[in-house]
């Protein structure tokens, strides 16, 4: 699966939109990016994932970009329930559903 | 999403003493669970993978006399750590997909505390 970057850390306002970026420069054209979040002490929790189109759903947006190196996931209306540790995985569509998680990126919403 | 339920939540035991975690998917059939470990301030690492009805695949430097696991149905998995030893002690994680699913859904996790 291919490899993926992120900032270390982000802070936002509460109410305003959190934009995280993920950069994801060797992936293949079968691999998806996913999108995890973990709150403190709790397990992960799913958010979206997408191939090539942007998507969207009731807890966020996905922005993949045309040459599909690089994503960013907008969460429109931050609160400071969002605040956790955001996770973005590559992985490829086939068999292998294992998910490798790298450090995150930890975003804190302040009020 | 999907319900993947973990029990217990939290479990101290003394050392050289087994304990067991488990993984149910409430509302779904898990084809596929995964087990996790989270020591502080790190990652999630992967353990183990497991399949209905099959033996669990263990990652690399994970003992699998150690932990075992069970999936003996497509609701059920778990994880028991036996003989355990402080250094065991972490935050534990299941896992688990569906057939119909791309996406795999969480436990809350089990924070273990050996003593």
């Amino acid at each position: 699966d291919a490899k993926t970057t992120q900032p270390t850390s982000m802070d936002c306002a509460e109410g305003r939109a959190a934009n995280l970026p993920c950069n994801h420069s060797t992936i293949s054209g079968n691999e998806y990016v996913y999108w995890y979040r973990q709150i403190h002490s709790q397990g992960p929790q799913y958010i979206i994932h997408g191939l090539k189109n942007n998507e969207t759903n009731e807890m966020a947006s996905l922005i993949i970009t045309e040459d599909r190196k690089s994503s960013t996931l907008i969460l429109p209306h931050a609160t400071l329930r969002d605040t956790a540790v955001y996770y973005c995985i590559v992985k490829g569509g086939g068999s292998n559903y294992k998910l490798t998680f790298g450090k995150g990126t930890l975003l804190t919403v302040n009020p | 999403g999907a319900v993947v339920s973990q029990h217990p939540s939290w479990v101290i035991c003394k050392s050289g003493t087994s304990v067991k975690i488990e993984c149910r998917s409430l509302d779904f059939q898990a084809t596929t669970m995964f087990w996790y470990r989270q020591f502080p301030k790190q990652s999630l690492m992967l353990m183990a993978t497991s399949n209905e009805g099959s033996k669990a695949t263990y990652e690399q430097g994970v003992e699998k006399d150690k932990f075992l696991i069970n999936h003996a149905s497509l609701t059920l998995s778990t994880l028991t750590v036996t003989s355990a030893h402080p250094e065991d002690s972490s935050f534990y994680i299941c896992s688990a997909r569906g057939r119909a699913n791309t996406e795999a859904f969480f436990g809350q996790g089990t924070r273990l505390t050996v003593v």
